[in-house]
């Protein structure tokens, strides 16, 4: 069985911080996707990693691909409060549609 | 995001109801899933269609029925569920025949059983 850990569980930082969550596993993952949730909302795609190392900027938020592609990391620079949710990583094998999913990262930023 | 639809957005049963869940899809996906959601815990796959076809059912009880006439819809029945399956219940697509399984989420139907 695949798993996937998310650290931290929970974040509260003030708009303008800096912040890194971490998406962990002992697996190998063919992709990585990560989602953010808010409240009474489903998840909606932020990115897509593939490559072991690569590197993906969205804005303010860098994504970043293990070079082993067992883990992932999400730096978001200058946080501000819509950038509040649940955080999500997935993991994807090719030729299988499905996804496995971490707990998720609740981020709260506080004006 | 409208790719993905899902109704009603809120549902409140009591346990020997008989209601049912509507997803669909406007992105010309081939695949289609439902999820669970429950506070604490990662999102629990139910079932995956893929090409109308049932390919994944992880041992989800039968009081859950899901129903795929075709590649744009996906509903999920449910009678008689209890208290424990108060959730938020989640549709998502995606393109099944490609390397990488980039999946597109619906609102979700908050579902709370009396």
């Amino acid at each position: 069985t695949q798993l996937l850990e998310q650290s931290p569980q929970f974040l509260s930082i003030q708009e303008g911080e800096n912040l890194t969550v971490y998406c962990n596993s002992s697996s190998v993952f063919s992709s990585l996707q990560w989602y953010r949730q808010e409240p009474g909302e489903g998840p909606v795609l932020l990115v897509t990693v593939v490559t072991g190392g690569e590197v993906k900027k969205l804005k303010r938020l860098t994504f970043q691909f293990g070079d082993a592609r067992k883990d992932s990391s999400l730096h978001i620079t200058a946080a501000q409060p819509g950038d509040t949710g649940l955080y999500l990583c997935a993991g994807g094998n090719s030729g299988y549609s499905t996804l496995t999913f971490g707990k998720g990262t609740m981020l709260l930023v506080s004006p | 995001e409208t790719g993905v639809t899902q109704t009603p957005r809120h549902l409140v049963m009591g346990m020997t109801n008989k209601k049912s869940l509507k997803c669909e899809q406007h992105l010309g996906h081939n695949a289609m899933y439902w999820y669970k959601q429950s506070a604490k815990k990662p999102l629990e796959l139910m079932f995956v269609y893929s090409l109308e076809e049932r390919v994944e059912n992880n041992s989800v009880p039968s009081r859950f029925s899901p129903e795929c006439p075709n590649s744009s819809h996906l509903f999920l029945h449910l009678h008689t569920l209890q208290p424990e399956d108060s959730a938020l219940y989640l549709c998502a697509s995606s393109q099944a025949d490609t390397s990488v399984d980039t999946q597109y989420f619906g609102p979700g139907t908050r579902l709370t059983v009396l």
